[in-house]
C-alpha cells in the first residue's frame, strides 16, 4: 500500500515559473523525503526533512512539513525545462529503514 | 562511488519462464532494497536486506519471488514461472544504514512478460 499521496497528479508550467507539489500521508513519521525520477530511470534523492523540522531549503527547492496535518509541500522556484520529471514523496512510517512512496506528481516544464 | 548498478536493463520473457536480476549496491552500503514500479505508480517495497540477512518481505512478494544477498554485497531477485502481471520496473536501492536514511537507486530492470 502507498503511504503518501501527491497532489496534483500532473502539473504543466512555463519555464521560470514556480512549481508546488503537495504530499499527504497517513501515519507518524521520523522523516519525509522527496525524490525525482526522469522517465525510465531510477529515483534520485532531493531532500529530507525530519519530523521536528518545519521547513528546509536546498538550492531552488523548498520543503515544508506540517505533522499536525500530515502533509508536506515541495516548491521548485524558477523552474527549468530540465526539471521535467516525476516527483515522489516518501515516508518511513516510523521505521528506521523502510520508505513508502506516493504515486507521484508528473511535472512538465515547457521552454 | 560508482553508484548502484542493475543488470540487465531490459528483460523480455515468455510467461512461465524464470528470470533473475542482479543488483550491485554502493560498496560500503550495508542496506539493500528491492522495489517494484508499474506505470504511473510510485515504487512499492518488496524486500530489504541488512548485510546478508533478509529482514523483511512484503506481502506483495509471492512464493514465486526469491531474493538473496549471499555475501552482503550484490543481490539477486528471481521470479519463477513469470506471469503477465509481473511486468514492471524492478528497482534496487542501497543505503549506508542508521543515521543515513537516504536511498540511492539503480536505473532499474524493465521486465516485460509476453
Amino acid at each position: 500500500s502507498q503511504q503518501g499521496e501527491e497532489d496534483p497528479q500532473a502539473l504543466s508550467i512555463q519555464e521560470g515559473e514556480n512549481a508546488t507539489m503537495n504530499c499527504s500521508y497517513k501515519t507518524s513519521i521520523n522523516n519525509l523525503q522527496w525524490y525525482r525520477q526522469n522517465s525510465g530511470r531510477g529515483l534520485v534523492h532531493l531532500i529530507l526533512i525530519r519530523s521536528n523540522e518545519r521547513e528546509k531549503h536546498s538550492g531552488r527547492l523548498r520543503v515544508t512539513l506540517d505533522t499536525s496535518k500530515k502533509s508536506s509541500s515541495l516548491l521548485i522556484t524558477a523552474s527549468r525545462a530540465a526539471d521535467t520529471a516525476s516527483y515522489f514523496c516518501a515516508t518511513d512510517g516510523g521505521s528506521n529503514y523502510k520508505l513508502t512512496f506516493g504515486k507521484g506528481t508528473l511535472l512538465t516544464v515547457n521552454p | 562511488d560508482t553508484g548502484v548498478s542493475q543488470n540487465p536493463r531490459h528483460k523480455i520473457t515468455k510467461r512461465g519462464q524464470n528470470v533473475t536480476f542482479r543488483c550491485d549496491p554502493i560498496s560500503e552500503h550495508n542496506r539493500l532494497y528491492w522495489y517494484r514500479q508499474t506505470l504511473g505508480q510510485g515504487p512499492e517495497f518488496l524486500t530489504y536486506f541488512q548485510n546478508e540477512a533478509q529482514l523483511e518481505k512484503s506481502r506483495l512478494l509471492s512464493d514465486r519471488f526469491s531474493a538473496e544477498r549471499p555475501k552482503g554485497s550484490f543481490s539477486t531477485l528471481e521470479i519463477q514461472r513469470t506471469e503477465q502481471g509481473d511486468s514492471a520496473m524492478y528497482l534496487c536501492a542501497s543505503s549506508a544504514g542508521t543515521g543515513s536514511e537516504k536511498l540511492f537507486f539503480g536505473s532499474g530492470t524493465q521486465l516485460s512478460v509476453l
